[in-house]
């Protein structure tokens, strides 16, 4: 199996342009997960899915973040308008129903200049 | 809400030395504990997890870790470091089913010769 796949690796934009972000989880796997990774915050939740459904956006910081999971093999997230406050690395993570690990993608690398 | 401390942000050990990384948690029940390697520029690999049953686990690239309720703890060790061992460690918890984690900062291990 190819893994969590994700695009792009790197994003360069500049304040204001739109930004969207992609994940391909693995196949048969019903749960995805966005994660930010900051430098001051750590590892954080941003939002995941269940069977293509929104379980939790609680993570999602403001309007400005949006994601969609139209089939089970495709994710996007959605910055718009950026900020340089959004750089980071976003992460996507997979899992099958009932089992408890999740598998991470390589990350995308955001700079808002 | 649950929480991970790693108290040690950056840790610095000799080839061949013995490492200990620590991982302390705050969760109500028992807690699905894990830990996870970043080296630069990718993303997070699994290297053990406990549930239930043996308090100490064993995981991959010789690293084991020790759950410890009273101490609330989930320390990681390994009797050698290598050199390849360099890289950023994250300890997770999160409940059980297929929800999302909770990460500590990190700690990054540096090794030197």
């Amino acid at each position: 199996d190819a893994g969590v796949i994700q695009s792009p690796r790197h994003e360069v934009t500049e304040m204001g342009q739109e930004v969207t972000l992609r994940c391909k989880p693995i196949s048969g796997h019903d749960y995805l997960f966005w994660y930010r990774q900051t430098m001051m915050r750590g590892l954080e939740l941003l939002i995941y899915f269940n069977n293509n459904v929104p379980i939790d956006d609680s993570g999602m910081p403001e309007d400005r973040f949006s994601a969609k999971m139209p089939n089970a093999s495709f994710s996007t997230l959605k910055i718009q308008p950026s900020e340089p406050r959004d750089s980071a690395v976003y992460f996507c993570a997979s899992s099958p129903l009932g089992v408890d690990t999740q598998y991470f993608g390589p990350g995308t690398r955001l700079t808002v200049l | 809400a649950q929480s991970v401390t790693q108290p040690d942000i950056h840790i610095t050990v000799s080839e061949g030395a013995s490492l200990e990384l620590r991982c302390n948690y705050s969760y109500g029940a028992t807690p699905y504990l894990f830990w996870y390697v970043q080296s630069p520029g990718q993303g997070l690999q699994l290297l053990l997890k406990y549930f239930s049953g043996d308090t100490l686990v064993q995981g991959i690239k010789g690293f084991e870790a020790e759950f410890k309720r009273s101490q609330s703890s989930f320390n990681l060790r390994k009797p050698s470091v290598h050199w390849s061992d360099a890289a950023e460690y994250f300890c997770a918890v999160r409940n059980s089913g297929n929800t999302p984690l909770v990460f500590g900062k990190g700690t990054r291990l540096s090794v030197i010769a």
